[in-house]
């Protein structure tokens, strides 16, 4: 079975540009979330997608924003860059059978460079 | 409010030797613990999780400990290997699916 696909796996962009990153769940996973992971702060929950609908969002300003599509794909994109966005972008997947936790599996992330 | 931390940011270890990650949490209502693997320029990999319901949980060279009384958990990996040299992450969910909180990470040498 396909693990967790992101795409690109490297972008550079220049501050006040917006990006659009997306992501392929492991087949069967409905549950998408996104994680921001930088040197300073670690991985940080940005959000989760679950049947097309933001389930939980953390705490980053609304420059960023996903969605979920009805094959669970999803994207993220964030608006108006700045410096500080420079990170790596993490996918994850999960079955979310619904009762207990079961664990996330992500991707090799997506590298932003914001210059 | 949670937290989960890690003791030691740095573990370097002689090939062959047994390591031990160690991990604090301060939410005792916690209910499920993961630990992630992350290799230099890849994304974190399950290791192994455990619930609460249990102490011990055993996989293939790993062990996972819980002590719920310290609210401690640690990762135990057995004859470890060059391949083992990674950064290693606990984490709990922060009350839904898809929302984890990490540790900050303990990044694990092996020496051969």
């Amino acid at each position: 079975k396909a693990g967790v696909t992101q795409t690109p796996r490297y972008l550079i962009k220049t501050r006040g540009q917006q990006v659009t990153l997306s992501c392929s769940p492991i087949s069967g996973h409905r549950s998408v979330s996104w994680y921001q992971q930088t040197p300073g702060q670690g991985l940080q929950f940005l959000f989760e997608y679950f049947s097309e609908t933001q389930r939980n969002k953390g705490n980053f300003p609304g420059r960023f924003s996903g969605r979920q599509f009805s094959n669970s794909r999803s994207e993220m994109n964030v608006s108006t860059l700045e410096l500080g966005d420079s990170a790596l972008y993490l996918c994850a997947s999960s079955l979310d059978g619904g009762v207990e936790y079961s664990p996330l599996h992500f991707g090799n992330g997506t590298r932003l460079t914001v210059t | 409010g949670e937290n989960v931390g890690l003791h030691l940011p740095t573990l370097s270890v002689q090939e062959g030797d047994n390591s031990i990650i160690n991990c604090a949490y301060s939410n005792s209502a916690s209910d499920y613990f993961i630990w992630y693997k992350q290799e230099s320029g890849k994304g974190p990999q399950f290791i192994i999780d455990i619930r609460s319901n249990m102490d011990k949980r055993q996989g293939q060279r790993v062990t996972v400990l819980l002590n719920k009384t310290v609210k401690h958990l640690s990762l135990q990996i057995a004859a470890t290997q060059p391949g083992d040299s990674a950064v290693y992450f606990c984490a709990e969910p922060a009350g839904s699916q898809g929302n984890l909180i990490f540790g900050k990470g303990t990044k694990l040498s092996v020496k051969p």
